[in-house]
């Protein structure tokens, strides 16, 4: 099993600031995953973060607007560039291992953009 | 990824089971069945899996049918606790898909007391 955190939990920005958000583990694992659930929807994938290599996006997001940092095997980072209130949402980090059969979600950051 | 289709909405009483359905008729024989649940104001949690067998664990039961194009997640005993949005998810373990989950739109199971 894996333990996540996330910070921050919420916070409120204005439109055309970046905000960073952290996701560490309490165990090594393979695959750190980034979602963006929208309110009232549902989790879209927004990409894998890769240790050592660029992340892979998913159709819709690009590196200029999500970056994305995996610097060791318990740590990512996700962040949201020039923001909008279409940027509001809240992200989830997860965690998965080759041989589990699960995956581990963060309790997400809810961000608020006015 | 192969898609999955969950009505929208279902409502139980407490203490009864409750049986959440889940169609996916263009699965494939790597996809295996995977479901997850998101309580208000968290990140989703693993429930169950399966591949063509009925499993059993201490969170619920799946039962799949033998065709493989729908599968029924079973809680025993619904309690207030299990109030969430229920997602069935197809993961494919072949061909080097990363493992990564893609979510539908989910069931919001509602619980009376």
């Amino acid at each position: 099993s894996a333990v996540i955190s996330q910070k921050p939990s919420r916070d409120i920005c204005q439109r055309g600031t970046s905000l960073t958000i952290q996701c560490q583990v309490d165990s090594q694992v393979t695959m750190m995953f980034w979602y963006r659930q929208q309110p009232g929807q549902s989790l879209t994938l927004i990409a894998t973060a890769n240790q050592g290599s660029e992340a892979t996006y998913e159709s819709g997001f690009v590196i200029d607007k999500f970056p994305i940092s995996r610097p060791n095997l318990t740590f990512s980072t996700l962040t949201v560039s020039n923001m909008s209130p279409e940027d509001s949402s809240i992200y989830l980090c997860s965690v998965g291992q080759g041989g589990w059969d699960e995956q581990f979600f963060g309790p997400g950051t809810r961000l608020t953009v006015l | 990824d192969a898609k999955t289709t969950q009505p929208n909405s279902m409502e139980s009483n407490e203490e009864e089971p409750v049986h959440l359905p889940c169609n996916h008729s263009t699965i494939s024989g790597t996809d295996y069945i995977h479901w997850y649940r998101q309580l208000p104001s968290q990140g989703p949690e693993y429930v169950i899996h399966g591949l063509t067998s009925n499993v059993n664990n201490r969170m619920a039961s799946l039962a799949i049918a033998e065709d493989r194009k729908s599968s029924t997640l079973i809680l025993h005993r619904a309690t207030l606790r299990d109030a969430a949005v229920y997602y069935c998810i197809l993961r494919d373990v072949g061909g080097g898909s990363n493992y990564k989950l893609t979510f539908g739109k989910g069931t919001l199971l509602t619980v009376n007391p």
